[in-house]
């Protein structure tokens, strides 16, 4: 079965420090996957989508199939990324359109 | 440009009671799809509508059943609540499947 996992709950850097977020996923087919961030009192919008390979904020993210992880980074945390960051995984067939959430993990940047 | 809307905001319904939830989607967009969030977890897929057709359905049972309309706003509708059912639902609108667009969320509390 689909499943997306974020392993760590929490994770705290101080600013100027590098970040990377962990997400690993388990999907037979090809799969579709996201970065998704809710900043506090704001709704759940969209981060990032692997194919656009896009820059955004200053995180990347590259899809590893062998390892089946797709680690959100940034080189340099600000504060103000600091927010709750979810991996997603969209997945086709029966389920098209189905995103698969990870737990979520909250990341703090600290002054 | 108008984001997605949904309203009401906070509910609180009493077990065996019937609800319903709705969500006006983003300008141009024709495609919906709903999530349950419990605390502390991701959001789950409930399903997803397509030009008024259900697209694609996670793993909740029948009494959680849906409607969009010609306008692509769409309903969540719940039947015979169950404690485990109080969790904030997320409507999402897109204008293709993926890049889903999310609204503020509605906080269902089951006594």
């Amino acid at each position: 079965a689909q499943r997306v996992t974020q392993p760590e709950k929490l994770l705290s850097v101080f600013k100027g420090a590098p970040v990377e977020l962990k997400c690993n996923y388990s999907y037979s087919g090809s799969p579709e996957l996201f970065w998704y961030v809710q900043y506090s009192r704001q709704r759940l919008q969209l981060l990032l989508r692997h194919i656009s390979r896009e820059s955004i904020k200053g995180f990347t993210a590259d899809l590893n199939k062998g390892e089946t992880s797709f680690h959100l980074k940034k080189p340099f945390a600000q504060e103000e990324d600091s927010a709750m960051y979810y991996c997603a995984l969209g997945e086709g067939g029966t389920s098209y359109g189905k995103l698969t959430f990870g737990q979520g993990t909250i990341l703090t940047v600290h002054p | 440009e108008t984001g997605v809307t949904q309203s009401p905001t906070h509910l609180i319904k009493t077990r065996g009671q019937q609800v319903t939830l709705r969500c006006s989607s983003q300008s141009g967009h024709n495609t919906v799809s709903w999530y349950q969030q419990a605390l502390g977890q991701g959001p789950q897929f409930i399903f997803q509508y397509y030009r008024e057709e259900e697209n694609g359905r996670g793993n909740f049972p029948p009494r959680f059943s849906g409607l969009q309309f010609p306008n692509y706003s769409s309903e969540l509708n719940v039947n015979a609540l169950e404690l485990d059912d109080s969790a904030l639902y997320l409507c999402a609108s897109s204008a293709g499947v993926w890049e889903q667009y999310f609204g503020p969320g509605t906080r269902l509390t089951v006594t």
